[in-house]
C-alpha cells in the first residue's frame, strides 16, 4: 500500500485479556519498529526488526509483549494478560533499510478497562 | 545507551514569532532525523542531516547539525499556527532509532 496500515484503530479490552495489533509496513520496507505513546508523552521503543537479522527486543517492557515478523513484512505485537498501565497508542512505523526517514503508521489506540 | 534530551520541553509562542529547539546527545551521532506530531496524529518525517555542520533548509524550517555531531537543532522563523505540534529529533545509526524527549509548539494567533 501506499502507507503505513495498522489494525484495529482502536482496541478496549479487559484487564487480563491477550490483545493482537497487526502493521503492515510499506511494501519493500526492511526495518520496522514498533513505539508505544502514552497521552502527552514521548515514543517508547520497544522493539525492531531489519531484514533477516535478529529482531532487537530490549524495549519490551515485559514478557507479557511478544511481537514477530512473518516473511520480513507484515508484523504483530502480542500482549498477553493486559494491565491498565499496557493503554497507550502503539505505533508502527517502517524504512526502507533503516537509513531514511521512517513512515508511521496512524497507531492502535488500545484502552484496557 | 544513548541518550537524547531536547530543549525546552515546551514552548509557547505568538504568532510570527521565531522558534529554536535543540537536541543534544550524550555520544557522537552518525546521523540524525527530525519528525513532527500534530496534536492527535502520528509522527511525520521532516529531514536527515548527516554530515558535520550541515545545514539544511525546508521553507520557514532551518535544520541543522552541529559539528561534532552531539548536537542538532530545528529553527523555524516567523511561526505560524500550522506550525503548532510536538518536535521530535532521532538519531540514526547503527543502533536502534531513540527518539528525543520533544519541544512541544503551541502558536496563539
Amino acid at each position: 500500500g501506499a502507507g503505513v496500515s495498522q489494525s484495529p484503530s482502536n482496541k478496549v479490552t479487559e484487564k487480563g485479556k491477550d490483545v493482537e495489533l497487526r502493521c503492515d509496513p510499506i511494501s519493500g520496507h526492511t526495518a520496522l519498529y514498533w513505539y508505544r505513546q502514552s497521552l502527552g508523552q514521548g515514543l517508547e521503543f520497544l522493539i525492531y526488526f531489519q531484514g533477516n537479522s535478529a529482531p532487537d527486543k530490549s524495549g519490551l517492557p515485559s514478557d507479557r509483549f511478544s511481537a514477530e515478523r512473518t516473511g520480513g513484512s507484515v508484523s504483530t505485537l502480542t500482549i498477553q494478560r493486559t494491565q491498565q498501565e499496557d493503554s497507550a497508542v502503539y505505533l508502527c512505523a517502517s524504512s526502507f533499510s533503516g537509513q531514511y526517514g521512517y513512515t508511521f503508521g496512524s497507531g492502535t489506540r488500545l484502552t484496557v478497562v | 545507551g544513548q541518550q537524547v534530551m531536547q530543549i525546552p520541553q515546551y514552548q509557547h509562542v505568538q504568532e510570527g514569532e521565531d522558534f529554536t529547539t535543540y537536541c543534544n546527545s550524550s555520544t557522537t551521532l552518525s546521523n540524525i532525523q527530525w519528525y513532527k506530531q500534530r496534536p492527535g496524529g502520528h509522527p511525520v518525517f521532516l529531514i536527515q542531516l548527516v554530515k558535520s555542520g550541515e545545514v539544511k533548509k525546508q521553507k520557514r524550517l532551518t535544520f541543522q547539525f552541529g559539528e561534532a555531531k552531539k548536537n542538532s537543532s530545528l529553527h523555524i522563523t516567523a511561526t505560524q499556527t500550522t506550525d503548532v505540534g510536538t518536535y521530535f529529533c532521532a538519531p540514526v545509526g547503527f543502533q536502534k532509532l531513540v527518539f528525543g524527549t520533544g519541544t512541544r509548539l503551541l502558536v496563539s494567533p
